[in-house]
Formats: structure tokens, sequence, C-alpha cells
């Protein structure tokens, strides 16, 4: 059964601090996402990755192939940081669905 | 370049009732996916739609749920006499063809049944 795990489950940060996010995974995935959504709103997506590390702004995904691993960082934490984020798989074969994790909902305090 | 639209935002439906999902893909994308978040639950796939085509519907219910995407016009999700256990969020997303692996999230449906 292919899984993804997220932790932790609940962050609660003071702002500026810098965060880590974890997603492991069960079996060999093709593309990995890392999403995020407010309270009460839509979903964007931050990245898609399958190898590699990639920045934007403050926000820095990084995946671990062999270790079937993936970390979403947030530097300088802000509270407008505070939201849902979500860890989801692609699997990839005949299906073209992702598989999410429960998501870490996170929380900056000023 | 528009995103991936959802409409309406918020549908209030009462039990019985039929309820109407709209998703309208980015442009020039031809891969629709839905998928459902529950009250307090991470998000489900349901079902993942080509142009005319339904490829994988495996996380569908197996009744009162179908889905839809015409050759031309939005793809819609359609819940036939809603229960009080449809209320979510229902989501759209859409990928261009052959870079499946690309998703882009529309804002979501939420539905409330009365």
């Amino acid at each position: 059964k292919n899984e993804v795990e997220q932790s932790p489950q609940n962050l609660t940060a003071q702002e500026g601090e810098f965060i880590t996010i974890n997603c492991s995974y069960s079996v060999g995935i093709s593309a990995l996402h890392w999403l995020q959504q407010h309270p009460g709103g839509g979903i964007v997506s931050l990245f898609m990755l399958s190898s590699g590390k990639k920045k934007h702004g403050r926000l820095i995904a990084t995946i671990n192939i062999q270790e079937k691993h993936s970390s979403l960082h947030i530097t300088a934490s802000h509270p407008r940081d505070s939201a849902v984020y979500i860890c989801a798989a692609y699997y990839g074969g005949s299906q073209g669905n992702l598989i999410f994790g429960k998501g870490t909902k996170l929380s900056v305090k000023p | 370049n528009a995103g991936v639209m959802q409409n309406p935002r918020h549908l209030v439906r009462r039990r019985g009732q039929e309820a109407r999902l709209r998703c309208s893909p980015m442009k020039g994308h031809s891969h629709v996916y839905w998928y459902r978040q529950l009250p307090e639950e991470g998000l489900k796939f349901m079902v993942y739609l080509q142009k005319e085509n339904i490829i994988d519907e495996s996380g569908m219910p197996k009744e009162r749920f179908s889905a839809e995407f015409p050759k031309e016009g939005p793809s819609i999700l359609r819940i036939q006499q809603v229960v009080r256990g449809d209320s979510a969020a229902y989501f759209c997303a859409s990928s261009p063809f052959l870079l499946e692996n690309i998703q882009y999230f529309g804002a979501g449906t939420r539905l409330s049944v009365l």
C-alpha cells in the first residue's frame, strides 16, 4: 500500500524561527508535491520535485530518493506562514492521482 | 493565463437535493482530477478524467457520485441525493498532457448539506 507520512502533525513556532516539516513515503515515486492550505482557503502548490533541492524565497524543499524522504524548510518564519502544509506523492502508473499526507498545521506566533 | 477555476466556491444544499460542482482547467490542460477533503481529514483522490474519458474512478463512492469532462465546457462533479456526510471541500486540479505529475489546484468548492 502506498503511504505518505508527515511529521509533526502540529507545529507552533515563534516568528523568526527556522521551520522543518518532514515527509516520508513507502515506495518509489516519480514526483513529490508540497502544498499550502490556508484556513478556509484553497490549495497552493509550493513545489514539485523529483530530486535534489528547490528554493523559492524563504521556502526550501529537499528530497532524498534513496531514503524516501522529503523536507520543507521555512527560514525566518512569519505569522503569515501559518497554514497547513501538505506533502503529496505521485506514484505514476495508470492512475493520475496523488497520495496525500495528513498535513502539518503550522502556527507562527508574533 | 487564468488558473484552475472552480465554482461555486460555497454551495449549500438540503438533504436529497443534487449538487453540481464545476471545474474549468487551466488553458491547454487536458487532465482533470477531483479530490475530497472531509472535515478534519486529509485530501483523498476521487477521480481522474481526460477529455470525454474517465481514466480512474477508484476513489469515487459507488452510488450517487458521477463525474464528466466533456469535449467542450468544464468538468462536472455531480452528487445526487446529497446526505450530511457529503459535506466537505471538493478540490479540482488540472495538468497538461504528458506532464501528469504537475498538478495545479483550484480554490475548492465547500459543500454544506443541511
